[in-house]
């Protein structure tokens, strides 16, 4: 167990619609980290928040967003889904920001769209 | 955009082999970090190299960072059926803020 929680772990919904997954992270630690893991992408740094502020952005769509909330969970808003977006979505949270910082991932969320 | 290419794609071997995987790019990386990943879990960080030319060892694991910070490997010494899993490689860049994967190594170690 990382500490890291994620929910839901499983979510399916249907083209169009907008979801929103959240993630705790392990206690004392300020950095938040998406991931989006697909079998044909591999795994994608999607944005990085860092004591509620972003930090670092990757190849997250306009269409998704995440913030980080005072007390330091976040939330990842997939909205207008299309097929392509179905994928595991993972959380990591690390103590400070940087590569030397170990990221501890979540147990990810599942998303389906049909 | 920075790359990381990732060899063999899958590996199959009997327990008790050696087996080496490859991680490279035509980018130069601040550090290097390898991760194991198990089916229904999230990735796990195994070591960070941030040195060229540095060399880590875990018990029968052991990493090296490229002379020129391009490319790493990962050599487990008598596989056992607990290394079977996905392994990754990630770097990021000289401003510590794009995160790269690899692709990953399906290794299966078979008893």
């Amino acid at each position: 167990d990382s500490g890291v929680t994620q929910t839901p772990k499983h979510l399916i919904t249907a083209t169009g619609q907008r979801v929103t997954l959240r993630c705790s992270p392990r206690s004392g630690d300020l950095s938040v980290y998406w991931y989006q893991q697909s079998l044909d992408q591999g795994l994608q740094f999607l944005i990085q928040y860092y004591n509620g502020e972003e930090r670092a952005k990757g190849n997250i769509l306009e269409r998704f967003s995440a913030q980080q909330f005072p007390d330091l969970h976040s939330e990842l808003n997939l909205s207008s889904l299309e097929l392509g977006d179905s994928a595991l979505y993972f959380c990591a949270s690390s103590a400070g920001t940087g590569a030397l910082n170990e990221q501890f991932f979540g147990p990810g969320t599942r998303l389906t769209v049909l | 955009t920075q790359l990381l290419e990732q060899s063999p794609q899958f590996l199959s071997i009997q327990e008790g082999e050696n087996l080496t995987v490859y991680c490279n790019s035509s980018s130069v990386f601040s550090s290097l970090q390898w991760y194991r990943q198990e089916p229904g879990e999230g990735p796990v960080l195994l070591v960070t190299v941030v040195t060229g030319g540095e060399v880590k060892k875990l018990k029968r694991l052991t990493f090296q960072f490229g002379d020129a910070r391009k490319d790493s490997s990962l050599h487990i010494t008598a596989a056992q059926p607990g290394d079977t899993g996905l392994y990754l490689c990630a770097g990021t860049d000289n401003y510590g803020q794009n995160f790269v994967f690899g692709p990953g190594t399906r290794l299966s170690v078979l008893p």
